[in-house]
């Protein structure tokens, strides 16, 4: 069973909009959660880690979490088309943010001009 | 700052056949991972090693071998090609929390 489940697998919003990704983890080992961009044809590239409950925020992109809940959410606020990759949410456990990641099946997003 | 490659960047194989895949970092990191991609998906992970000739299995490690003989290198070898196999193999590494990603090998199978 995979450890890291990822909705929607794809979401379409309007150059803009608000895009909300949502990320939870079934195993209580978890305790740090990654976010990854990958933008077509290219590799993935770290965008926001957040290791404590609450909420971060670097720039239009804001990161939540409950670790209670083993959930994590990335919202993008004015969405652009160049906003347009696979959103990948990974996660550590074990009580180490050092070595293996888990990552989920990534959700598709489409920001339409 | 450093750099992964990975090579080569496409790789053809016949059903049945021996391939490895080969990657260099220059960040001086400590871990590598070899991760597949399939099309529009998440990661897998294959193989990764903390150190130099270590090895630790990912959850997809069955018809791979891998290869850590030097801190900057770490090859992947697939063991026997299956017919139809198409996937992107991401090489990676980290000393701490981020990992760094190369360009990846398109493997296509025949």
């Amino acid at each position: 069973q995979q450890k890291v489940q990822q909705s929607p697998e794809s979401l379409i919003v309007p150059e803009g909009g608000m895009a909300s990704l949502n990320c939870t983890s079934s195993d209580r080992n978890v305790d740090y959660f990654w976010w990854y961009r990958q933008h077509s044809g290219k590799s993935p590239k770290m965008l926001m880690s957040i290791f404590s409950n609450g909420e971060k925020e670097e720039g239009r992109f804001t990161v939540h979490l409950n670790k209670a809940s083993l959930h994590t959410s990335l919202h993008i606020r004015d969405s652009q088309p160049s906003d347009s990759a696979l959103y990948l949410c990974a996660a550590s456990m074990g009580g180490s943010a050092l070595g293996r990641l888990h990552f989920g099946a990534g959700t598709q997003l489409i920001v339409i001009p | 700052g450093g750099i992964i490659t990975q090579t080569p960047k496409f790789l053809i194989g016949q059903e049945g056949q021996k391939l490895t895949l080969k990657c260099q970092q220059n960040f001086n990191h400590d871990t590598m991972y070899w991760y597949r991609q399939d099309s529009g998906k998440g990661l897998r992970l294959i193989y990764y090693s903390i150190t130099e000739n270590d090895l630790q299995k990912g959850d997809l490690s069955e018809g791979y071998d891998a290869s850590r003989e030097k801190k900057s290198s770490f090859s992947l070898t697939v063991t026997s090609a299956q017919k139809n196999e198409m996937a992107v193999f991401l090489c990676a590494s980290s000393r701490g929390v981020e990992q760094y990603f190369g360009p990846g090998t398109r493997l296509t199978v025949l």
